[in-house]
């Protein structure tokens, strides 16, 4: 199964700062089918980035994806007080499917 | 609009099973696939296996291979799954998904099933 490395495990900015969250696979994800999802405490997730980069309905602009084959990029151009939750990356191009285990924001 | 809404919490004892359900409103029940995911406290999300809501299909992951069944019920549009042989590991919280393909990005989530397992 590929497995996906999230780094940094945690993440400490302001607001107003630019975040930039890594998640790289072992092996390369087929046709892009990388999703990331944001979490917030006793919520489910909510699916932000699909196919790498094309956003979901209703996500923002500051919200923005990149990558392909093993690297992958979740950019937040510029932090908003609600953007503060846990991020986690995803691939769907091959079964199992398998999530990173998790990158949290936190605010500084 | 498009809503999962699963059942309620469940206390179980080790050993036993326990069955959760998802049912879906705002769309058409059959176009789509039903993932099921589960995150234990404090820990991340764990993919379990997908459900063809067209014909009924199934693919688990193979850590819950024998253990875990997943159905659904097209009159009622709801998704069921169940896990049985229950031990304390298998605490957590039990999400359903949705995806638009086989290989698709899970567009909604369901609120998530709280499951105990206790003595």
């Amino acid at each position: 199964e590929i497995v996906l490395t999230q780094s940094p495990g945690t993440l400490s900015l302001s607001p107003g700062e630019r975040a930039t969250l890594s998640c790289r696979a072992s092996q390369s994800v087929s046709s892009s089918y990388l999703a990331w999802y944001q979490q917030k405490p006793g919520q489910a997730p909510r699916l932000l980035i699909y196919g790498a980069s094309s956003r979901a309905t209703g996500i923002p602009d500051r919200f923005s994806g990149s990558g392909s084959g093993t690297d992958f990029t979740l950019t937040i151009s510029r932090l908003e007080p609600e953007d503060f939750a846990v991020y986690y990356c995803q691939q769907y191009g091959s079964s199992p499917s398998t999530f990173g285990q998790g990158t949290k924001l936190e605010i500084k | 609009q498009v809503q999962l809404v699963q059942s309620g919490a469940e206390v179980r004892k080790p050993g036993a099973s326990v069955k959760v359900s998802c049912k879906a409103s705002g769309y058409t029940f059959t176009s789509y696939y039903i993932h099921w995911v589960r995150q234990a406290p404090g820990q991340g999300l764990e993919w379990m296996g997908i459900i063809n809501l067209s014909g009924g299909s199934t693919s688990y992951a193979q850590k819950f291979q024998g253990r875990v069944t997943m159905t659904r019920d097209t009159s009622t549009s709801t998704v069921y799954m169940e896990l049985s042989s229950l031990t304390s590991e298998d605490t957590a919280v039990y999400y359903c998904a949705r995806a638009p393909f086989r290989l698709g990005h899970f567009d909604y989530w369901g609120q998530g099933t709280l499951v105990t397992v206790s003595s």
